[in-house]
């Protein structure tokens, strides 16, 4: 199967610092997709983005569809975006998503 | 839009017990719904797709016959752990899926907490 992989595991921000968040896949994908865990375990959708770039906020993704990556961006990033980013694919045309084994982000105030 | 609701959001059963979890889409219609299952510390795995319906497709190594799941309508699909075991307590979480482009774009219910004792 596909190989999601996601780096770093863990990141340690000061408020209002920056950061990038990368996926790598190993395979062509049809879907791409980021999530954001929050502490409760709701996941919430963030970016769906196959390829290309988008912004929402403070937050922008771009995914390199030819070379197998994506990145996520946090940019002024607040308490709130504490949590767990997973990076998930779609590659076999059967919809169904597989999960990378996420990022954990910690923004400390 | 495009919101998931799961209920109940955690139960605790005793061994030997049934529990379901509904799944629904609120303001969109979903032909193919997933059930997930997290451990803590750890991603998502799938252990199923639903389509309204249709007998849902397990992925390999969920047994078919303790987790059921039924999606009788466009908007919800349950999943029913049957004679439940200290071992599937766990986090499960659904998501709801619509068309964009070729591909389908998941959405996910708040999960459910189990614990089984």
């Amino acid at each position: 199967g596909i190989q999601v992989e996601q780096s770093p595991p863990d990141l340690i921000l000061q408020e209002g610092a920056n950061s990038t968040l990368r996926c790598n896949f190993s395979d062509s994908v049809n879907n791409l997709q980021w999530f954001h865990q929050n502490p409760w375990g709701q996941l919430i959708n963030l970016f769906y983005i196959p390829s290309g770039t988008k912004q929402n906020g403070r937050l922008s993704a771009t995914t390199v569809a030819t070379e197998r990556y994506s990145l996520l961006y946090i940019s002024s990033s607040q308490t709130t975006d504490s949590g767990v980013y997973f990076c998930a694919v779609e590659y076999r045309n059967d919809y169904k998503l597989s999960f990378g084994a996420g990022t954990t982000v910690t923004v400390r105030a | 839009g495009a919101v998931v609701s799961q209920h109940p959001s955690w139960v605790i059963c005793k061994s030997g017990t049934s529990v379901k979890i509904e799944c629904r889409s609120l303001d969109f219609q979903a032909t193919t719904m997933f059930w997930y299952r997290q451990f803590p510390k750890q991603s998502l795995m799938l252990m199923a797709t639903s389509n309204e319906g249709s007998k849902a497709t397990y992925e390999q190594g969920v047994e078919k016959d303790k987790f059921l799941i039924n999606h009788a309508s466009l908007t919800l699909s349950t999943l029913t752990v049957t004679s439940a075991h200290p071992e599937d307590s766990s986090f499960y979480i659904c998501s709801a899926s619509r068309p964009s482009g070729r591909a389908l774009e998941q959405y996910f219910g708040p999960g459910t907490r189990l614990t089984v004792t």
